[in-house]
């Protein structure tokens, strides 16, 4: 079956510890992103790519950093430097640029930073 | 800039009640829009889309008209079930420039439906 794959489903670290939550896809995508989701306020983009190699910042991307070296994979590293990381991430993908296309997502991380 | 606007929850319903979750979207050029639902502890899904104006998105009992002259995209559902119980997102995708294929979503909506 395609579809997009997060683990792990739960992630706990220690404040000051760098983390990187894994995000891969077998639905043959071209783009990819990632989403930030807190109570109450909806989905926010961190980051995307819309093709190997190639990768852009989205409206909070302070505090996270990204990488794209194959179609299939899009990890998220949450550095130090974000203040408040304990959050649900949720990586989605697409398959190209025309109007209907939706995004697919998976199933999500939850990080708990203590 | 572009923006999506939704009824601020929680709804809470009657099982076979009538179900409206206003959604309104402010964009440049001709979006497309979508509703997303997410059930507790998961993704989301899509649950119906509409690219162009006058388009009726609809899937399992839900509808949603894209309506350009109200810029609105409200989500219906004429019976609701406690298995609809989650939570709904609007959603516009930009169909120009370089951010093209990005959506933005509202805030959410949660639906409890009791029996």
């Amino acid at each position: 079956d395609g579809g997009i794959t997060q683990s792990p489903k739960y992630l706990f670290r220690k404040e000051g510890q760098n983390v990187t939550l894994s995000c891969e896809q077998n639905l043959n995508h071209d783009a990819m992103y990632w989403y930030r989701q807190d109570p109450g306020q909806g989905l926010r983009l961190i980051y995307y790519s819309q093709i190997v190699n190639d990768f852009q910042k989205g409206d909070i991307a302070e505090g996270y950093s990204v990488s794209r070296e194959k179609k299939e994979s899009f990890p998220l590293t949450v550095t130090s430097a974000q203040k408040n990381p304990t959050a649900f991430y949720l990586c989605a993908s697409t398959s190209g640029r025309a109007p209907a296309y939706e995004q697919y997502f998976g199933p999500g991380t939850r990080l708990t930073v203590t | 800039g572009d923006s999506v606007t939704q009824m601020e929850g929680p709804v809470t319903l009657s099982e076979e009640a009538f179900l409206t979750i206003n959604c309104t979207y402010t964009a440049t050029g001709y979006p497309s829009l979508f509703w997303y639902v997410q059930y507790p502890g998961e993704g989301l899904q899509l649950l119906l889309k509409a690219t162009k104006a006058d388009d009726k998105g609809s899937n399992k009992g839900f509808e949603a008209t894209y309506r350009k002259e109200t810029t609105s995209f409200h989500l219906e559902k004429g019976s609701v079930q406690v298995s609809d119980s989650a939570v709904y997102f609007c959603a516009l995708r930009k169909n120009y420039g370089g951010s093209q294929g990005n959506l933005i979503f509202g805030k959410g909506t949660k639906l409890s439906v009791k029996p």
